[in-house]
């Protein structure tokens, strides 16, 4: 079975701080792995994916996050947290032998200023 | 670009309602799926839809019916509303679960009273 874990559920960090956000997957096969953003009252959006290419992905807003197969990890980071960073983040999994994405049950990033 | 639509936004519902949430995509994608979220829980799969007129059960389908009539639509109906079905449900399309991403609608947000 598939399943991603988001390790803290609330994360606070200063403004101009490292952004560190953590995720881990369980997954039998390789992953496609993504991180979307939820700005309050919003649908997600999609912030990065690995698709199998390199294993450092960089996405919007200056977010990256790296592939580490051997800790079946897919961090996501930010050098500077701005205030608009403010949101709930969700790593997600899908599989090239499925039809489903798998979502971790997220995290709220504060910035505080 | 619309995207993904949902409607309605807000809907309040008594217990024993029934009501469709409307889901439209303009994209041409022919994967769908319908979300619940609740507050620390993430994203759970209601349904989701390979194609017009293919559907599968996704994690939690109990007390909810699709259908899939065309690629753009892809209405959740709700049968006997009750409390345990007040939440935020999101509508997403996407061109492959592999390598694309997901298009989120706004959501709606139902209430069962």
């Amino acid at each position: 079975a598939q399943s991603v874990t988001q390790l803290g559920s609330h994360v606070s960090v200063s403004e101009g701080a490292l952004v560190l956000l953590r995720c881990n997957y369980s997954s039998s096969v390789p992953p496609y792995l993504f991180w979307y953003v939820q700005y309050p009252n919003q649908g997600l959006q999609l912030l990065l994916k690995y698709t199998s290419a390199a294993t450092l992905v960089k996405g919007i807003n200056g977010f990256e996050a790296e592939f580490k197969k051997s800790e079946t990890s897919f961090h996501l980071t930010k050098p500077s947290a701005h205030m608009s960073d403010a949101a709930e983040y969700f790593c997600a999994v899908s599989l090239n032998t499925g039809n489903q994405f798998y979502f971790g049950t997220g995290t709220s990033l504060t910035v505080i200023p | 670009n619309a995207g993904v639509t949902q409607t309605p936004k807000f809907r309040i519902l008594k217990i024993g309602q029934s009501m469709t949430l409307q889901c439209t995509q303009d994209m041409n994608h022919n994967y769908m799926y319908w979300y619940r979220q609740d507050p620390g829980m993430g994203l759970k799969l209601i349904y989701y839809s390979v194609g017009a007129g293919i559907t599968d059960k996704g994690e939690v389908p109990n007390g909810y019916n699709v259908s899939r009539s065309t690629t753009e639509d892809f209405p959740l109906r709700l049968e006997l509303a009750a409390p345990s079905q007040t939440s935020v449900y999101f509508c997403a399309s996407g061109t492959s679960p592999n390598t694309g991403e997901l298009f989120f609608g706004e959501g709606s947000r139902l209430t069962v009273l």
